[in-house]
């Protein structure tokens, strides 16, 4: 089984401040991980992605990401927050066994919402 | 190319009345998947297919019926429109069959609203 807990539902930052995305994972299996980004009335797009390689993900519009197994954690970071970085951001974990054919199971998502 | 598209964007029905979602991909994507989005709960699975002819069910799958004759295509059926099926609904695809390491492409989205 696998799941996905994004621990806070809406994030409020100042533009020019750091971004943190928090998101614990459970697998039974080593999993890949994702975060996803969704602007409003939008569909989902690709920000990073990690299979097992490194550890720090870096990834589009200066995101990453770094897994951490001890902790379960994936969580999203940004140094210096825009204001087109307000929309929403979930978290994806899926793994491949004989019988899960590579599904996602998604967080909540968060609402990352940018100050002026 | 044009990715994975989606029609219509929106669409209202009164209950009880079928409509077909259609999902179609030009990447040659082995995987394909239908989501809904409601407030506050991500997306969850509904159904979804790791090549033509063959489907299987996700999280959610009850009152909706897919097929996948061809690998481009991969319609989304509302048996009978209830008003819990009101939702914003994703089609998706990926390389790769039942492998987890590769991103999804998702669709633009079709908004249905169920009276």
């Amino acid at each position: 089984a696998q799941s996905v807990t994004q621990l806070d539902s809406h994030v409020s930052v100042s533009e020019g401040t750091p971004v943190l995305l928090r998101c614990n994972y459970s697998s039974s299996y080593s999993p890949s991980l994702f975060w996803y980004v969704q602007h409003p009335n939008k569909g989902l797009q690709l920000l990073l992605k990690y299979t097992s390689a490194a550890t720090l993900v870096k990834g589009i519009n200066g995101f990453e990401a770094e897994f951490k197994k001890s902790e379960t954690s994936f969580h999203l970071t940004k140094p210096s927050a825009h204001m087109s970085d307000a929309a929403e951001y979930f978290c994806v974990v899926s793994y491949r066994t004989n019988t899960n054919a590579g599904k996602s199971t998604f967080g909540d998502g968060t609402t990352l919402t940018v100050k002026p | 190319n044009a990715g994975v598209t989606q029609t219509p964007k929106f669409q209202v029905l009164k209950t009880g009345q079928s409509m077909t979602l259609q999902c179609a991909q030009d990447m040659n994507h082995e995987y394909m998947s239908w989501y809904r989005q409601d407030p506050g709960m991500g997306l969850r699975l509904i159904h979804y297919s790791v090549g033509a002819g063959i489907t299987d069910q996700g999280e959610v799958p009850n009152g909706y019926n897919v097929s996948r004759s061809t690998t481009e295509d991969f319609p989304l059926r509302l048996l009978s429109a209830a008003p819990s099926q009101t939702s914003v609904y994703f089609c998706a695809s990926r390389d790769g069959g039942v492998s987890s390491y590769n991103e999804q492409f998702f669709g633009p989205g079709t908004r249905l609203t169920v009276l």
